[in-house]
């Protein structure tokens, strides 16, 4: 059975601080994919990436970033610099051979 | 290009009655999902399909029946709501093709059993 664990049920910080989202995730499957989800106050679900498990590359995108280890399944999210519109709830998810599987994720809270 | 729909977008049940929640996607997508979420439990599977004309259990399928009669639709049915079935639940769909199978979900059916 896969899992996924974030250990962070709720992070509050104040704008312009630099804030990073853990997710720690297990699988017997060799091949996988992982994901990050947010979701505002709003509701819907909004995809932000997929990493692949054969490619440990780091990502940037604006002020986002995402850690992929390997070594420690982990798959952590970066924001710098953060904002009032990050304030969210974030889904780390990680889909093997069979169905994707979500953390029961992390809400970030960002005052100004 | 709609993407994936959901209707209704609210309801309110008492105990003991039953409804069906649609769920429409226009990207042909093979595989088609119905979650739930619940505070502090993140999303979980209740069933989901592969095909039309087929359907399977996920992590949660107690008290919900699906049917995926056309390939578009995903339908989620409870025969006899509880309290406990209060939640937010969310469709999804993805392609059977390609890498990623990334789902695209719905905007949510927020449910409330009195």
């Amino acid at each position: 059975a896969q899992k996924v664990t974030q250990a962070q049920t709720e992070i509050s910080v104040v704008e312009k601080e630099d804030v990073t989202l853990d997710c720690v995730y297990e699988t017997r499957d060799t091949t996988y994919y992982l994901f990050w989800y947010k979701q505002p106050p709003s509701g819907e679900l909004v995809f932000l990436i997929r990493r692949n498990s054969f490619d440990e590359q780091n990502e940037i995108s604006g002020r986002y970033s995402w850690n992929f280890q390997k070594s420690t399944s982990s798959f952590n999210f970066t924001i710098t610099a953060s904002q009032v519109v990050d304030s969210a709830v974030y889904f780390c998810a990680l889909k093997g051979y069979s169905t994707l599987t979500f953390g029961k994720g992390t809400m970030l809270l960002v005052s100004p | 290009n709609a993407g994936v729909t959901q209707t209704p977008k609210f309801r309110v049940l008492k105990t003991g009655q039953s409804m069906t929640l649609l769920c429409a996607q226009d990207m042909n997508h093979e595989y088609m999902y119905w979650y739930r979420q619940d505070p502090g439990m993140g999303l979980r599977l209740i069933h989901y399909s592969v095909g039309e004309g087929t359907t399977a259990k996920g992590e949660v399928p107690d008290g919900y029946n699906v049917s995926r009669l056309k390939k578009q639709n995903f339908l989620l049915g409870l025969e006899s709501a509880a309290p406990s079935q209060t939640s937010v639940y969310f469709c999804a769909s993805s392609s059977a093709t390609g890498s990623y199978n990334e789902q695209f979900f719905g905007p949510g059916t927020r449910l409330t059993v009195l």
